[in-house]
């Protein structure tokens, strides 16, 4: 198993540019998540998924948009990237809340640039 | 959005000593989870823990659930280099406030010198 995978790995980006940040799971897991990281500032939720089909926003959401159209994929969209969006993203995954299983993988990271 | 407070924030160790961190929440928690993310990388999952007073090992690392079901504590016996990296806990609120997502904390640095 790869777990989860993030495309691309790096990206630079001009401002008022667009790009899309892919994620993968072969875990079968149902829930998905897209965080940012910054310098001082932990982890931040962006927008998750808990399942195909479904979206919801995190406690960042402005500037991005995302897609589950397949339950192994989440895709995180800039339609025009600031520079305040320089950040590293990462993708997570987790099964059902349910007990003795609830856990939560990440992804490698995108490390974006906007200038 | 709610955050965990861990500490300390970083600290220097020599190689051989031994390692304390805590992680606190001013709610209750169902799920406990500790996390290492070296340089450049994604956090790697090292221990989950589920139950008010649970301890649980992996290797060198031992970490707990605290009674209150507010804290949890994570210990590294024995340093090595390789223990070098920010440890993130995070948890899943409980009780009447059963949490959607996992808030976490804002690290803890660890260096280990030789």
């Amino acid at each position: 198993n790869a777990g989860v995978t993030q495309t691309p790995k790096f990206r630079v980006l001009k401002t008022g540019q667009s790009m899309t940040l892919l994620c993968a799971q072969d875990m079968n897991h149902e829930y998905m998540y897209w965080y940012r990281q910054d310098p001082g500032m932990g982890l931040r939720l962006i927008h998750y998924s808990v399942g195909e089909g479904t979206t919801a926003k995190g406690e960042v959401p402005d500037g991005y948009n995302v897609s589950r159209l397949k339950k192994q994929n989440f895709l995180l969209g800039l339609e025009s990237a600031a520079p305040s969006q320089t950040s590293v993203y990462f993708c997570a995954s987790s099964p059902d809340p349910g007990f003795f299983t609830d856990t939560q993988y990440f992804g490698p990271g995108t490390r974006l640039t906007v200038l | 959005g709610q955050q965990l407070n861990q500490s300390p924030q970083s600290m220097f160790i020599q190689e051989g000593e031994d390692v304390s961190m805590n992680c606190t929440s001013s709610s209750i928690f169902n799920t406990w989870l500790w996390y290492k993310q070296d340089p450049g990388e994604g956090p790697v999952l090292l221990i989950a823990l589920y139950k008010a007073g649970e301890l649980t090992s992996n290797g060198r690392l031992t970490a707990q659930f605290g009674i209150t079901r507010k804290d949890s504590f994570l210990n590294i016996s024995a340093s090595i280099p390789s223990d070098v990296g920010i440890y993130f806990c995070a948890g899943r609120e409980g009780g009447d406030n059963y949490g959607q997502n996992f808030v976490f904390g804002p690290g803890t640095r660890l260096s280990v010198l030789p």
